[in-house]
Protein backbone atom coordinates (compact mmCIF):
# COMPACT_ATOMS: atom_id res chain seq x y z
CA UNK A 1 0.00 0.00 0.00
CA UNK A 2 0.68 3.85 -0.20
CA UNK A 3 2.68 6.14 1.87
CA UNK A 4 0.51 8.60 3.80
CA UNK A 5 -3.04 6.91 3.49
CA UNK A 6 -5.97 9.00 5.15
CA UNK A 7 -9.31 7.68 6.40
CA UNK A 8 -12.36 8.42 6.57
CA UNK A 9 -12.34 8.74 2.38
CA UNK A 10 -15.00 10.66 2.62
CA UNK A 11 -16.50 12.21 5.96
CA UNK A 12 -20.08 14.41 5.97
CA UNK A 13 -20.98 16.42 9.48
CA UNK A 14 -23.01 19.23 10.36
CA UNK A 15 -21.70 22.75 10.84
CA UNK A 16 -20.46 23.21 14.25
CA UNK A 17 -19.38 19.59 14.69
CA UNK A 18 -15.92 18.64 15.08
CA UNK A 19 -13.94 16.79 12.02
CA UNK A 20 -11.35 14.18 12.26
CA UNK A 21 -9.27 12.49 9.86
CA UNK A 22 -6.45 10.54 10.17
CA UNK A 23 -3.22 9.51 7.82
CA UNK A 24 -0.87 6.37 8.24
CA UNK A 25 2.49 6.09 6.55
CA UNK A 26 4.94 3.82 5.91
CA UNK A 27 8.44 5.09 6.26
CA UNK A 28 10.73 7.54 7.95
CA UNK A 29 9.70 10.97 7.95
CA UNK A 30 11.30 14.29 8.21
CA UNK A 31 7.96 16.43 8.88
CA UNK A 32 4.23 16.07 7.86
CA UNK A 33 1.92 17.99 6.39
CA UNK A 34 -1.83 18.66 5.89
CA UNK A 35 -3.27 20.64 2.79
CA UNK A 36 -6.93 21.55 1.61
CA UNK A 37 -8.34 21.16 -1.65
CA UNK A 38 -11.38 22.99 -3.00
CA UNK A 39 -12.98 21.05 -5.76
CA UNK A 40 -10.82 21.73 -9.28
CA UNK A 41 -8.08 23.88 -6.90
CA UNK A 42 -5.10 24.32 -5.97
CA UNK A 43 -3.58 22.62 -2.59
CA UNK A 44 -3.50 25.11 0.13
CA UNK A 45 -0.87 24.61 2.91
CA UNK A 46 -2.65 24.02 6.69
CA UNK A 47 -0.02 23.03 8.87
CA UNK A 48 3.28 21.66 9.53
CA UNK A 49 4.28 18.83 12.16
CA UNK A 50 7.85 17.87 12.83
CA UNK A 51 8.95 14.55 13.40
CA UNK A 52 10.38 15.66 17.20
CA UNK A 53 6.72 17.41 17.67
CA UNK A 54 3.60 15.63 18.94
CA UNK A 55 1.31 18.17 18.51
CA UNK A 56 0.62 21.49 17.03
CA UNK A 57 -2.43 24.27 16.80
CA UNK A 58 -3.46 26.77 14.19
CA UNK A 59 -6.69 28.53 14.83
CA UNK A 60 -9.29 25.70 14.56
CA UNK A 61 -6.95 23.39 13.12
CA UNK A 62 -5.34 20.59 15.92
CA UNK A 63 -2.96 18.28 14.31
CA UNK A 64 -1.00 15.06 16.31
CA UNK A 65 1.66 12.66 15.21
CA UNK A 66 2.82 9.55 16.83
CA UNK A 67 5.83 8.41 15.12
CA UNK A 68 5.55 5.16 17.02
CA UNK A 69 2.27 4.30 14.95
CA UNK A 70 3.81 6.30 12.12
CA UNK A 71 0.19 8.35 12.03
CA UNK A 72 -1.38 11.48 12.60
CA UNK A 73 -4.55 13.52 13.16
CA UNK A 74 -6.40 16.15 11.95
CA UNK A 75 -8.91 17.91 14.05
CA UNK A 76 -10.99 20.88 12.61
CA UNK A 77 -13.34 22.14 15.32
CA UNK A 78 -16.74 23.66 14.59
CA UNK A 79 -16.59 22.96 11.54
CA UNK A 80 -17.90 25.46 9.13
CA UNK A 81 -19.81 25.38 5.23
CA UNK A 82 -16.30 26.63 4.13
CA UNK A 83 -14.33 23.64 5.19
CA UNK A 84 -15.99 21.74 2.79
CA UNK A 85 -13.32 19.95 0.69
CA UNK A 86 -10.23 17.45 0.27
CA UNK A 87 -7.76 17.31 2.86
CA UNK A 88 -4.40 15.49 2.00
CA UNK A 89 -1.70 14.61 4.65
CA UNK A 90 1.54 14.46 2.63
CA UNK A 91 5.00 13.37 4.36
CA UNK A 92 8.56 14.70 3.82
CA UNK A 93 12.28 13.59 4.47
CA UNK A 94 14.51 15.58 4.84
CA UNK A 95 12.90 18.54 2.68
CA UNK A 96 12.30 16.66 -0.33
CA UNK A 97 9.40 15.66 -2.08
CA UNK A 98 6.12 15.12 -0.72
CA UNK A 99 4.57 12.03 -0.78
CA UNK A 100 0.64 12.53 -0.78
CA UNK A 101 -2.11 10.13 0.62
CA UNK A 102 -5.48 9.69 -1.18
CA UNK A 103 -7.28 12.47 0.81
CA UNK A 104 -10.13 13.01 2.48
CA UNK A 105 -13.30 14.17 1.00
CA UNK A 106 -15.32 16.49 3.62
CA UNK A 107 -18.19 18.00 3.09
CA UNK A 108 -20.11 20.19 6.22
CA UNK A 109 -23.84 20.54 5.97
CA UNK A 110 -25.07 23.66 7.30
CA UNK B 1 1.25 37.71 -0.27
CA UNK B 2 3.08 36.42 -2.51
CA UNK B 3 1.88 32.87 -4.50
CA UNK B 4 2.88 30.65 -7.13
CA UNK B 5 1.14 31.43 -10.68
CA UNK B 6 0.48 28.76 -13.57
CA UNK B 7 -0.54 29.31 -17.10
CA UNK B 8 -2.35 28.38 -18.61
CA UNK B 9 -5.09 27.32 -16.26
CA UNK B 10 -6.48 24.94 -18.50
CA UNK B 11 -5.17 23.65 -21.89
CA UNK B 12 -6.70 20.82 -24.65
CA UNK B 13 -4.25 19.57 -26.69
CA UNK B 14 -4.24 16.88 -29.49
CA UNK B 15 -2.88 13.39 -28.61
CA UNK B 16 0.86 13.68 -29.94
CA UNK B 17 1.27 17.24 -29.76
CA UNK B 18 4.29 18.64 -27.47
CA UNK B 19 2.87 21.05 -24.60
CA UNK B 20 4.54 23.62 -22.31
CA UNK B 21 2.83 24.24 -18.84
CA UNK B 22 4.53 27.47 -17.11
CA UNK B 23 5.24 28.56 -13.59
CA UNK B 24 6.52 31.59 -11.68
CA UNK B 25 7.49 30.07 -8.58
CA UNK B 26 7.82 32.45 -5.35
CA UNK B 27 10.82 34.98 -5.72
CA UNK B 28 13.31 33.71 -2.60
CA UNK B 29 12.43 29.81 -3.48
CA UNK B 30 14.86 27.65 -4.33
CA UNK B 31 13.38 24.28 -4.70
CA UNK B 32 10.47 23.68 -7.28
CA UNK B 33 8.08 21.16 -7.88
CA UNK B 34 5.77 19.37 -10.60
CA UNK B 35 3.58 17.38 -9.09
CA UNK B 36 -0.15 15.90 -11.35
CA UNK B 37 -3.33 14.90 -10.47
CA UNK B 38 -5.39 12.27 -12.50
CA UNK B 39 -9.03 13.46 -12.13
CA UNK B 40 -10.39 11.30 -8.58
CA UNK B 41 -6.98 10.02 -7.42
CA UNK B 42 -4.15 11.12 -5.26
CA UNK B 43 -1.42 14.12 -5.96
CA UNK B 44 1.86 12.41 -7.31
CA UNK B 45 4.65 13.48 -7.12
CA UNK B 46 6.68 14.26 -10.73
CA UNK B 47 10.10 16.11 -10.35
CA UNK B 48 12.17 18.36 -8.17
CA UNK B 49 14.72 20.90 -9.38
CA UNK B 50 16.98 22.38 -7.17
CA UNK B 51 20.35 24.87 -8.56
CA UNK B 52 18.79 24.54 -11.99
CA UNK B 53 19.34 20.52 -11.88
CA UNK B 54 16.54 18.00 -11.48
CA UNK B 55 17.25 16.37 -8.02
CA UNK B 56 14.98 13.85 -8.17
CA UNK B 57 12.28 12.73 -10.43
CA UNK B 58 9.62 9.79 -10.31
CA UNK B 59 8.95 6.88 -12.94
CA UNK B 60 6.51 9.08 -14.52
CA UNK B 61 9.06 11.14 -15.16
CA UNK B 62 9.80 9.62 -18.05
CA UNK B 63 12.13 11.08 -21.59
CA UNK B 64 9.03 12.64 -22.68
CA UNK B 65 9.28 15.07 -19.88
CA UNK B 66 11.28 17.89 -18.96
CA UNK B 67 11.92 20.32 -17.50
CA UNK B 68 13.53 23.52 -17.66
CA UNK B 69 13.82 27.22 -15.65
CA UNK B 70 14.82 29.92 -18.85
CA UNK B 71 15.21 32.54 -16.26
CA UNK B 72 15.56 33.56 -13.24
CA UNK B 73 11.71 33.82 -12.75
CA UNK B 74 10.17 30.81 -14.95
CA UNK B 75 9.87 27.08 -14.45
CA UNK B 76 8.55 24.72 -17.02
CA UNK B 77 7.31 21.66 -17.74
CA UNK B 78 7.26 20.18 -21.20
CA UNK B 79 5.60 16.99 -22.43
CA UNK B 80 7.10 16.54 -25.63
CA UNK B 81 4.22 13.99 -27.16
CA UNK B 82 1.08 13.86 -25.23
CA UNK B 83 -0.35 10.56 -24.39
CA UNK B 84 -4.46 10.25 -23.53
CA UNK B 85 -3.28 9.24 -20.33
CA UNK B 86 -1.13 12.38 -19.53
CA UNK B 87 -4.57 14.31 -19.08
CA UNK B 88 -4.75 15.39 -15.73
CA UNK B 89 -4.27 18.47 -13.43
CA UNK B 90 -0.37 19.40 -12.75
CA UNK B 91 0.16 21.68 -9.99
CA UNK B 92 3.90 23.78 -9.62
CA UNK B 93 5.06 24.15 -5.94
CA UNK B 94 7.97 26.42 -4.90
CA UNK B 95 9.43 26.00 -1.56
CA UNK B 96 11.89 28.82 0.41
CA UNK B 97 15.58 27.97 1.06
CA UNK B 98 16.39 24.53 3.17
CA UNK B 99 16.59 25.51 6.89
CA UNK B 100 15.89 22.34 9.19
CA UNK B 101 14.24 20.79 5.89
CA UNK B 102 11.32 21.42 7.39
CA UNK B 103 9.31 24.03 5.34
CA UNK B 104 6.54 24.53 3.56
CA UNK B 105 5.61 23.73 -0.15
CA UNK B 106 3.31 26.49 -1.74
CA UNK B 107 1.04 25.22 -4.89
CA UNK B 108 -0.14 27.09 -8.00
CA UNK B 109 -3.82 26.68 -8.67
CA UNK B 110 -2.52 24.10 -11.31
CA UNK B 111 -3.37 23.74 -15.10
CA UNK B 112 -5.94 21.49 -16.09
CA UNK B 113 -4.50 19.63 -19.23
CA UNK B 114 -6.65 17.46 -21.28
CA UNK B 115 -5.38 15.49 -24.32
CA UNK B 116 -8.01 14.30 -27.25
Amino acid sequence: SQQGEEDPQALSIQEGENATMNCSYKTSINNLQWYRQNSGRGLVHLILIRSNEREKHSGRLRVTLDTSKKSSSLLITASRAADTASYFCATALYGNKLVFGAGTILRVKS
Amino acid sequence: EPEVTQTPSHQVTQMGQEVILRCVPISNHLYFYWYRQILGQKVEFLVSFYNNEISEKSEIFDDQFSVERPDGSNFTLKIRSTKLEDSAMYFCASRAPYRDGNTEAFFGQGTRLTVV
